[in-house]
């Protein structure tokens, strides 16, 4: 019930497209579902994050979309670019001071 | 302002040592949490600490404990080392209390411990 399912694992698009990650989750106490985004070599960092009370959020090239009913979300990039090669992972939270983490999706965008 | 700091950044040991991790945060975060990174299994909560106090603690063996200092400073330990081990060992640091507010965890770079 604390698992959060990503996917795809890997993902190739080419530059312009748009990257799609999905994921799921069961614990309907999550409250907060933020998405992370990491280079090799570092740490992640936020990207972007949803509250359940928003259906759509978006920042820039960057949106969150929220299914509360279906308990899922997902991360659209649009008009990816080589710069957005990364790994991104989804995570949902609640009150105990914890996030739970998705398996992470590699994205690769080729020029 | 300087990030989330992880010494040692690369250290390998044998099997059935112990090793100490330490992470400083970012200056007036309160809460630190560790998280274990593998192939495949993405991040793995391990603990969080806030005022020297440990609030949550994930699902790992008690060979896996930690500690946080007054100044906000922590160290996680692992004894006697197995191979599974190995992995990229992350520190966040977030300023509200434990970071229910916003959820925002700031990491460290990470200390990536090989155990042979």
């Amino acid at each position: 019930q604390q698992q959060v399912k990503q996917s795809p694992q890997s993902l190739i698009v080419q530059k312009g497209g748009i990257s799609i990650i999905n994921c799921a989750y069961e614990n309907t106490a999550f409250d907060y579902f933020p998405w992370y985004q990491q280079f090799p070599g570092k740490g992640p960092a936020l990207l972007i994050a949803i509250r359940p009370d928003v259906s759509e959020k978006k920042e820039g090239r960057f949106t969150i979309s929220f299914n509360k009913s279906a308990k899922q979300f997902s991360l659209h990039i649009m008009d990816s670019q080589p710069g957005d090669s990364a790994t991104y992972f989804c995570a949902a939270g609640d009150s105990s001071y914890k996030l739970i983490f998705g398996s992470g999706t590699r994205l690769l965008v080729r020029p | 302002k300087a990030g989330v700091t992880q010494t040692p950044r690369y250290l390998i040991k044998t099997r059935g040592q112990q090793v100490t991790l330490s992470c400083s945060p970012i200056s007036g975060h309160r809460s630190v949490s560790w998280y274990q990174q593998t192939p495949g299994q993405g991040l793995q909560f391990l603990f969080e600490y806030f005022s020297e106090t440990q609030r949550n603690k994930g699902n790992f063996p008690g060979r896996f404990s930690g500690r946080q200092f007054s100044n906000s400073r922590s160290e996680m330990n692992v004894s006697t080392l197995e191979l599974g081990d190995s992995a990229l060992y992350l520190c966040a640091s977030s300023l509200p209390p434990g970071g229910a507010v916003t959820g925002e965890l700031f990491f460290g770079e990470g200390s990536r411990l090989t155990v042979l």
